[in-house]
């Protein structure tokens, strides 16, 4: 049963700091690894998507890596802004049957003006 | 292109009431995921949907949930004789076709959710 996990649970960092999210999971089996920001109260927005092929995807001051065969995946955030303040969530879609993406409990960012 | 639609996004139904969620992809997208996220946890998967079909329902409770995807018209997830633990928001994503009929590895889009409370 693959299990996704996050660290830090939780950051506050200044702004203009560059800072990196971790994300494990269990099961190298994967078809491919997303990173979505959830608002309080609001949906997923899908950030970066990583297909189990790619090393990496970039996104403006974003960065996602991910080195399938050691299960983990890392979000660099480049110079933080207050706007960046959100929950961060990593999601692992994988094979073997398994339809649904499964989600670490997810990072919750503050970044203070 | 409109993105993923949910409604209603708010919903209170009182213990032993029926609550029906909606959710209507985007366009182009035939494949349907419902998720929960209670209080404090994470995304956890309920079911995938493809037209008229259900794929995998391994994650949705087996009594008091249900939910298709018609030939027309939006998903429906249905909770019978709702209970308190069901409060929750209830998120539905679509992504496009898969590859040979295949699972799909595209980006699944996700909706704004719609926050069910259970008095």
């Amino acid at each position: 049963k693959q299990e996704v996990t996050q660290i830090p649970a939780a950051l506050s960092v200044p702004e203009g700091e560059n800072l990196v999210l971790n994300c494990s999971f269990t099961d190298s089996a994967i078809y491919n690894l997303q990173w979505f920001r959830q608002d309080p109260g609001k949906g997923l927005t899908s950030l970066l998507l990583i297909q189990s092929s790619q090393r990496e995807q970039t996104s403006g001051r974003l960065n996602a890596s991910l080195d399938k065969s050691s299960g983990r995946s890392t979000l660099y955030i480049a110079a933080s802004q207050p706007g960046d303040s959100a929950t961060y969530l990593c999601a692992v879609h994988s094979g073997g049957g398994a339809d649904g993406l499964t989600f670490g409990k997810g990072t919750h960012l503050i970044i203070q003006p | 292109n409109a993105g993923v639609m949910q409604n209603p996004r708010h919903l209170v139904r009182r213990r032993g009431q029926e609550a029906r969620l909606r959710c209507s992809p985007m366009k182009g997208h035939s494949h349907v995921y419902w998720y929960r996220q209670l209080p404090e946890e994470g995304l956890k998967f309920m079911v995938y949907l493809q037209k008229e079909n259900i794929i995998d329902e391994s994650g949705m409770p087996k009594e008091r949930f249900s939910a298709e995807f018609p030939k027309e018209g939006p998903s429906i997830l249905r909770i019978q004789q709702v209970v308190r633990g069901d409060s929750a928001a209830y998120f539905c994503a679509s992504s496009p076709k898969g590859l040979a009929g295949g699972p799909s590895t595209d980006t699944q889009y996700f909706g704004p959710g719609t926050r069910l409370t259970v008095l």
